[in-house]
């Protein structure tokens, strides 16, 4: 069981927004930086964000990240067909197992 | 072109025994970290282990310490996960992950079953 909250799913029509969030303690995010993984259905992960907001060479703008003490957001806009997937918040942690994954939720297009 | 390409998984029996490989290429390899990340069917992603980028610190999660070894191989862009007395939870897909975890491999499938 995983020390970050996420929720289960979130959906919302073509061109619109989401926002997911990831909640976790002092003993992880609020004291490490979060990154954020898209897992398009049958494929590896892949890094959306880091460093709570900075995105990698060739993911688009609609991508953006934010962190507020012990919480982090994953916005997505312009939502589209092609970002249905899961995806997962991570950060490393100071009492437990030392790299995080967060629950995981689920992104559909309406 | 950056990439890992794990290899060695297969079906292999409660107790047994099984090692994983990661070919990495397209980058230093000797100057990053590495990791192991797992999935199991359906479930979400786990954090196995991860090794510095010369060996000096190696972290396990709680799941697979005392069963699990990583190792790396700089001259060979090697990574090794070495599996012992493997059960049937150990089941899922094995990822290997990379530098700011901003490189994955394909996995690949580990099924501990009689």
């Amino acid at each position: 069981q995983s020390v970050l909250t996420q929720p289960p799913s979130v959906s919302a029509a073509p061109g619109q927004k989401v926002t997911i969030s990831c909640s976790g303690s002092s003993s992880n995010i609020g004291n490490n930086y979060v990154s954020w993984y898209q897992q398009l259905p049958g494929t590896a992960p892949k890094l959306l964000i880091y460093e709570n907001n900075k995105r990698p060479s060739g993911i688009p703008d609609r991508f953006s990240g934010s962190k507020s003490g012990t919480s982090a957001t994953l916005g997505i806009t312009g939502l589209q067909t092609g970002d249905e997937a899961d995806y997962y918040c991570g950060t490393w942690d100071s009492s437990l197992s030392p790299y995080v994954f967060g629950t995981g939720t689920k992104v559909t297009v309406l | 072109e950056v990439q890992l390409v794990e290899s060695g998984g297969g079906l292999v029996k409660p107790g047994g025994s099984l090692r994983l490989s990661c070919a990495a290429s397209g980058f230093t390899f000797s100057s990053y970290s590495m990791n192991w990340v797992r999935q199991a069917p359906g479930k979400g992603l786990e954090w196995v282990s991860s090794i510095s980028s010369s060996s000096s610190y190696i972290y396990y999660a709680d799941s697979v310490k005392g069963r699990f070894t990583i190792s790396r191989d700089n001259a060979k862009n090697s990574l090794y996960l070495q599996m012992n007395s493997l059960r049937a939870e150990d089941t899922a897909v094995y990822y290997c992950a990379g530098r700011i975890l901003d490189v994955w491999g394909k996995g690949t499938t580990v099924t501990v079953s009689s």
